[in-house]
C-alpha cells in the first residue's frame, strides 16, 4: 500500500470555524490531490499540487485553500466552515499526470483513508 | 465538459457469476482510464489503469478494456466471490481525473 496518511480521521466542528486537514505521504510523489466525496456526486477535485508551493484549483475550490511547503505534506484549509462542506475528504498522490503514452503507468493515483468532516 | 457515467448504480449477483461493469465518458481525448475499488468507510484502491494507447489490462480475475472511439470502458470480473462486494469506480484522465459515481456490487454467497 502507498504510504499516505490523513489527519484527523474524523472531525466535528461548528459553522464559521477554521479547519485544516493534513495529508502526509512517504512515496516522494510529485502530485498530490484533495477530493471530496458526497452521495450522488462521486469524487470531485478541490485542489491539487504539482510540486512544493505549486498548486492549482479543481472543480469545487470555492471556500477552500491549500498549501504545500514540503514534498510530503499537503494541507487543506476551510477558512470558515459551512454545513455544505460536510463531506468525506480524500487525499491522493501520483508520480505523474498526463504521462499517458509517453511513459509507464505513473499516472496511477493512490488514495489515503479519508477524513470524515461534519460541520454543525 | 467531461462526464463519466457508470451504469448500473447497483448490481447483485450470485457467487461464481462472471460480470461486466460499464463506464462511459463523453470526451475521447483521455490520457488514461483507471478503475478503483472502494469498501464501505474506506479509501479507494487502484485496480487497473489503462493508458490511452492500450486496449485492455488484466490483473488476476479482473480485465479492463478501453474503447476510446466509443467512449467506453468495461471491467470484467471472472468467477465473482463475496469478497468482491464493494463499490467500483472508474475515472477518466484529461489529465485531471473525472470520476464516475460508481457501481455498488454485492456478490451473494
Amino acid at each position: 500500500d502507498a504510504g499516505i496518511t490523513q489527519s484527523p480521521r474524523h472531525k466535528v466542528t461548528e459553522t464559521g470555524t477554521p479547519v485544516t486537514l493534513r495529508c502526509h505521504q512517504t512515496e516522494n510523489h510529485r502530485y498530490m490531490y484533495w477530493y471530496r466525496q458526497d452521495p450522488g456526486h462521486g469524487l470531485r477535485l478541490i485542489h491539487y499540487s504539482y510540486g512544493v508551493k505549486d498548486t492549482d484549483k479543481g472543480e469545487v475550490s470555492d471556500g477552500y485553500s491549500v498549501s504545500r511547503s514540503k514534498t510530503e505534506d499537503f494541507l487543506l484549509t476551510l477558512e470558515s466552515a459551512t454545513s455544505s462542506q460536510t463531506s468525506v475528504y480524500f487525499c491522493a498522490i501520483s508520480e505523474s499526470m498526463g504521462a499517458g503514452t509517453r511513459g509507464p503507468s505513473t499516472d496511477t493515483q493512490y488514495f489515503g483513508p479519508g477524513t470524515r468532516l461534519t460541520v454543525l | 465538459k467531461q462526464e463519466v457515467t457508470q451504469i448500473p448504480a447497483a448490481l447483485s449477483v450470485p457467487e461464481g457469476e462472471n460480470l461486466v461493469l460499464n463506464c462511459s465518458f463523453t470526451d475521447s481525448a483521455i490520457y488514461n482510464l483507471q478503475w478503483f475499488r472502494q469498501d464501505p468507510g474506506k479509501g479507494l484502491t487502484s485496480l487497473l489503469l489503462i493508458q490511452s494507447s492500450q486496449r485492455e489490462q488484466t490483473s488476476g480475475r479482473l480485465n479492463a478494456s478501453l474503447d476510446k472511439s466509443s467512449g467506453r470502458s468495461t471491467l470484467y470480473i471472472a468467477a465473482s466471490q463475496p469478497g468482491d462486494s464493494a463499490t467500483y469506480l472508474c475515472a477518466a484522465s484529461l489529465p485531471l481525473y473525472i470520476f464516475g459515481t460508481g457501481t455498488r456490487l454485492k456478490v451473494l454467497a
